[in-house]
């Protein structure tokens, strides 16, 4: 059975904090991504990566950073975080072939005070 | 850019069907997809559709895609109060990146 992971599912930080989310999947996908999902906004995909020390930016990149070092982990890194960036942060990775369909983890519910 | 579009509430009664819309701007799209979010979970794919299909059977799921119009459906026959979740509608354009809609709430009611 296919399987993504992620390191919490609830978190609370405080804005400064430096916040580290991690990833992982058993299935050796060479693409990750990261998502945020708000209320009435959908999914927006922050970061992806398509092999190892490999990133490109989604569609807000900006306050986060990305790590890929190993092929199955792919951590997301919130450098100084702040209360706009409470939400749910959705990891998912996928083959860069066939159906391109996306494998998800159970989400990270964090929330910035 | 590509853009996904979808109602944002669905209400149905138990046993009745469901039918969730969904359209899209890219002619390209190669695979259109439906995942299912239950709540507090991740997205779960419940099927695709590649582009040249239109229409895809998969027990209680029926897919249907109008390529000539962009428009994608999803229908659940005797929906239960199990099947209430969000539904998302995704299109990907021959990348392994997809556009995601906005989702649409499905509420089941005895």
């Amino acid at each position: 059975d296919v399987k993504v992971t992620q390191s919490s599912r609830y978190l609370v930080k405080r804005t400064g904090e430096k916040v580290f989310l991690e990833c992982v999947q058993d299935m050796d996908h060479e693409n990750m991504f990261w998502y945020r999902q708000d209320p009435g906004l959908g999914l927006r995909l922050i970061y992806f990566s398509y092999d190892v020390k490999m990133k490109e930016k989604g569609d807000i990149p900006e306050g986060y950073s990305v790590s890929r070092e190993k092929k199955e982990r792919f951590s997301l890194i919130l450098e100084s975080a702040s209360t706009n960036q409470t939400s749910m942060y959705l990891c998912a990775s996928s083959l860069p072939q066939g159906a391109y369909e996306q494998y998800f983890g159970p989400g990270t519910r964090l929330t910035v005070t | 850019g590509e853009d996904v579009e979808q109602s944002l509430f669905l209400s149905v009664r138990e046993g009745d069907s469901s039918v969730i819309n969904c359209t899209y701007t890219d002619s390209s799209s190669t695979y259109l997809y439906w995942y299912k979010q239950e709540p507090g979970a991740g997205l779960q794919l419940l099927t695709y559709i590649f582009s040249n299909m239109d229409m895809k059977q998969d027990q209680r799921l029926t897919v249907l895609l109008n390529k000539k119009d962009k428009h994608l459906s999803l229908r659940i026959a005797d929906t239960q109060t199990g099947d209430s979740a969000i539904y998302f509608c995704a299109e990907s354009g021959g990348s392994y990146i997809p556009t995601f809609g906005r989702g649409t709430s499905l509420i089941v009611h005895p």
